[in-house]
């Protein structure tokens, strides 16, 4: 089954140390999501790729980048995590194009953050 | 700024009855979608219904259906038949065309909890 995958679901990483959480899909989407969502609150959008091109929200802090070196993948990586940045980190996709719009996000499982 | 509002953080129904969650948002567009989403406890988010502005009929998937109310800017679910494996936090989404993409903007959420 196409759908969008996220690993590792569990992560645990110590305080400023530098972590990378991956996405991966097999819709062949091409729009892809980051979004951080904490304990009992709506997921909140880091940035996304619409093809190649990079779209960071003005909120987002700069401890955050991502990576998309294929369409399939895409990276999200925390320079310094700090204890504020524990949450589940939601990677989903969308087909955009002017002609073609799915009208909809597909989520993956999320990977849960821990910051010790 | 598009907002989504969730006056409901809680809710409870008796299996196999029917519960109706809320929804307002404010928007000065006149385009836009608007979704609810189902996160069941540790599992991924999924798309329950959707529904486009411009469309006067009320969206309906099987037991869900919404009370689209574009006036008032109202989007309320409705959950007939109510089953154990409706137990989830339910967010209710805006969409529209912005800084080149599409991009959803969450409620808080509501988690509803269906009783045997």
């Amino acid at each position: 089954d196409a759908m969008v995958i996220q690993n590792p679901r569990y992560q645990v990483t110590q305080f400023g140390k530098p972590v990378t959480l991956s996405c991966s899909q097999t819709l062949n989407h091409n729009v892809m999501y980051w979004y951080q969502q904490k304990s009992s609150q709506a997921p909140k959008l880091l940035f996304h790729y619409y093809d190649k091109d990079f779209n960071n929200e003005a909120d987002t802090p700069d401890n955050f980048q991502s990576r998309r070196p294929n369409t399939s993948f895409c990276f999200l990586d925390i320079r310094s995590p700090g204890l504020g940045d524990a949450a589940m980190y939601l990677c989903a996709t969308s087909r955009e194009s002017a002609l073609d719009w799915v009208g909809e996000q597909f989520f993956g499982p999320g990977t849960r953050l821990t910051v010790l | 700024a598009q907002t989504v509002t969730q006056s409901q953080p809680e809710m409870s129904v008796q299996e196999a009855e029917t519960v109706t969650l809320s929804c307002t948002y404010d928007t000065s567009e006149s385009n836009y979608y608007l979704f609810w989403y189902k996160q069941p406890p540790s599992r991924q988010m999924i798309l329950v219904i959707r529904q486009e502005a411009y469309k006067q009929q009320n969206a309906t998937e099987n037991r869900f259906s919404v009370n689209f109310q574009k006036a008032a800017k109202s989007f309320s679910l409705k959950i007939s038949d109510s089953q154990l494996g409706d137990t989830a936090m339910y967010f209710c989404a805006f969409m529209s065309w912005k800084d080149s993409s599409y991009k959803l903007i969450f409620g808080s959420g509501t988690r509803l909890l269906v009783r045997p």
